[in-house]
């Protein structure tokens, strides 16, 4: 069976950093770009970043640029976002999702996580 | 950027309807257009791929169409099953918007 099971969320104050994780399991994880979308209180979705999946090419929202970071351990079948410079905004849920090709370009998300919740406030 | 704006955002329908929900691309995005449904608490699910392609295990009452800057997702006999926000997304080229959602409520 095909998984995602997202760790990490948790309360964070404003300016700190938090890392989350997805492990993957079901498929052959190298060969699947990945993608993190979150999803605000009540709010609609935004894709934040992707990475693909051999050259690990990485793709970034303008609203994380510079503060967020892609990776993945294609040894542990795991995909990480490193949060940094944290601020109020980006509170919500953070899925990570599994595209349907390799490199990230004119693919979509076919297989999502459960999602981990980050909240960040004082 | 490419922008995506849903229409309605809230739909009232009844079991067994038919149901349209229309979303327009802000510039052409070809057919790299998906759909999703999301229920309260739970993950997004993907329906339709590429304007108008079923994903697999997705009933066949659902359906997709269009391409350029105008898509629709049609409903052709509502189930309970259904009723959820729905959510699209362009995915042309490397970046992606999602759609703001239509929640499909029962009336």
């Amino acid at each position: 069976e095909v998984q995602l099971v997202e760790s990490g969320g948790g309360l964070v104050q404003p300016g700190g950093s938090l890392r989350l994780s997805c492990a993957a399991s079901g498929f052959t994880f190298t060969n699947y770009a990945m993608s993190w979308v979150r999803q605000a209180p009540g709010k609609g979705l935004e894709w934040v970043s992707s990475i693909s999946g051999g050259r690990q090419s990485t793709y970034y929202a303008d609203s994380v640029q510079g503060r967020f970071t892609i990776s993945r351990d294609n040894s542990k079948n795991t995909l990480y976002l490193q949060m940094n410079s944290l601020r109020a905004d980006d509170t919500a849920v953070y899925y990570c999702a599994k595209e349907t090709g390799g490199d990230h370009y004119c693919d979509t998300f076919d297989i999502w996580g459960q999602g981990t919740m980050v909240i960040v406030s004082s | 950027d490419i922008q995506m704006t849903q229409s309605p955002s809230t739909l009232s329908a009844s079991v067994g309807d038919r149901v349209t929900i229309t979303c327009r691309a802000s510039q052409s995005i070809s057919s790299w257009l998906a759909w999703y449904q999301q229920k309260p608490g739970k993950a997004p699910k993907l329906l339709i791929y590429k304007a108008s392609s079923l994903q697999s295990g997705v009933p066949s009452r659902f359906g997709g169409s269009g391409s350029g800057t105008e898509f629709t997702l049609t409903i052709s006999s509502l189930q309970p099953d259904d009723f959820a926000t729905y959510y699209c997304q362009q995915y042309n080229g490397y970046l992606n918007t999602f759609g703001q959602g239509t929640k499909l409520e029962i009336k």
